[in-house]
């Protein structure tokens, strides 16, 4: 079954510090994965989108990693403001149509000051 | 949110009665989704269409409609026969590569 787990469910850290958020999937075939951020009643956002070549991709202070020998990605996000709390949604997509997305649960990020 | 608009952001009804949920894009993409989030799960597909005129069920299509008479245009429908429609309600519409969201429409039965 196509699944895609994400880690932790929620974290809570200071803002200006670092953290990384995991996601490991069981996607097969395997098209490319996405990560996304989503404010709380707003639609997700496109953060990067990896293919199968792909090992690491940024944007801005967000770097994503994809290891797809382990099928595992994460998402780093490097000196942390508050306007990164949010929801970060790992996606995997297994066509190029992207008609067969499979979302992770979403890891719920909260920046305190 | 790019291009995609969803109206309205909040509706409520009654249960029972059918309701339409709105959602335009100028993109100019072919392919428009809609998904739907509830508290602690993924976004699942309800439909999906790649073209005007043309839909396809996604996994949970069950007391739902579609149509794409338009290609800037995807209205869903959620029917009487949706046993759990409170939800937030997510379109999108896509180019080869990414999805673009819409900000989402929060539905209430009660």
């Amino acid at each position: 079954k196509n699944q895609v787990e994400q880690s932790p469910q929620s974290l809570i850290i200071l803002e200006g510090k670092n953290c990384t958020l995991q996601c490991n999937y069981t996607v097969s075939p395997f098209s490319n994965l996405r990560w996304y951020k989503q404010d709380t009643g707003r639609g997700p956002v496109s953060l990067t989108i990896m293919t199968f070549s792909e090992n690491t991709k940024s944007n801005g202070r967000y770097t994503a990693t994809l290891d797809a020998d382990t099928k595992q990605s994460s998402l780093h996000i490097t000196a942390s403001q508050l306007s990164d709390s949010a929801s970060y949604i790992c996606v995997v997509s297994a066509n190029q149509a992207g008609t067969a997305l499979i979302f992770g649960k979403g890891t719920t990020l909260s920046v305190s000051s | 949110d790019g291009g995609i608009t969803q109206s309205p952001k909040y509706l409520f009804r009654k249960e029972g009665q059918n309701v339409t949920l709105s959602c335009e894009q100028n993109l100019n993409h072919d392919a428009m989704y809609w998904y739907r989030q509830d508290p602690g799960q993924g976004l699942r597909l309800i439909y999906y269409s790649q073209i005007v005129n043309d839909f396809q069920k996604g996994d949970i299509a069950e007391g739902y409609s579609v149509s794409r008479e338009k290609k800037e245009s995807f209205p869903l429908t959620v029917t009487s026969a949706q046993k759990n429609p409170t939800a937030f309600y997510l379109c999108a519409s896509s180019s080869r590569t990414e999805q673009y969201f819409g900000p989402g429409t929060r539905l209430t039965v009660t």
